[in-house]
């Protein structure tokens, strides 16, 4: 059963363009949100993280929206730039369990 | 946050052989986790390790071909026993640990190719 349900698997974004990448969850016991980062070859870095008392956390050019009744939250990567190209993992955890979603590969042209 | 130092980085193995991947942590963590990522997927989890008792197998791992060691709070080991081409996977070692929440914190992975 897929607890965590990610879109797209792929996008491709004009550098200075706005990624969009959206996650669905199903258990309400999840309180943690995280999202990673993974380049080739390395492992999965946390880039930023929500609780579900909030509805927005914004780091930078890295925001998380997150909506507690639809049971779905989303990144927004803002002015996207060639190096944000990886594939991002939204996850969903409550303590000794993170689940991860699917992934998404973003290319962000030059 | 920790610091997580996996070895090897890559190896390519021959079927039938086993391979002992270590994570040493740089601080002491009570829940350690090992993940397979299949090339192209996502993270699926293998098993928790605890110090001082058994590891918890998910659904569709054994203990049989993932033996796995947890001496103290700072480092484990996962063996890959018996292995053929469909292990070929990055397996990533995992901690928890707790700031003002929690977290999970990642080392850099595992590749292995079996050949």
């Amino acid at each position: 059963q897929q607890q965590v349900k990610q879109s797209p698997q792929s996008l491709i974004v004009q550098k200075g363009g706005i990624s969009i990448i959206n996650c669905a969850y199903e258990n309400t016991a999840f309180d943690y949100f995280p999202w990673y980062q993974q380049f080739p070859g390395k492992g999965p870095a946390l880039l930023i993280a929500i609780r579900p008392d909030v509805s927005e956390k914004k780091e930078g050019r890295f925001t998380i929206s997150f909506n507690k009744s639809a049971k779905q939250f989303s990144l927004h990567i803002m002015d996207s730039q060639p190096g944000d190209s990886a594939t991002y993992f939204c996850a969903a955890s409550k303590p000794r369990q993170l689940t991860f979603g699917s992934g998404t590969q973003l290319t962000v042209l030059p | 946050s920790a610091v997580i130092s996996q070895k090897p980085s890559r190896d390519i193995c021959q079927r039938g052989t086993s391979l002992t991947i270590q994570c040493q942590v740089d601080s002491q963590v009570t829940m350690m986790f090992w993940y397979r990522q299949q090339p192209g997927q996502s993270l699926t989890l293998i098993a928790t390790a605890n110090q001082g008792s058994e590891a918890t197998y998910e659904s569709g791992f054994v203990i049989d071909k993932f033996p796995i060691s947890r001496p103290n709070l700072t480092f484990s080991t996962l063996t890959v026993s018996n292995m053929s081409p469909e292990d070929s996977s990055i397996y990533l070692c995992s901690v928890e640990e707790y700031n003002s929440f929690y977290g999970y914190t990642f080392g850099s992975g595992t590749r292995l190719t079996v050949v």
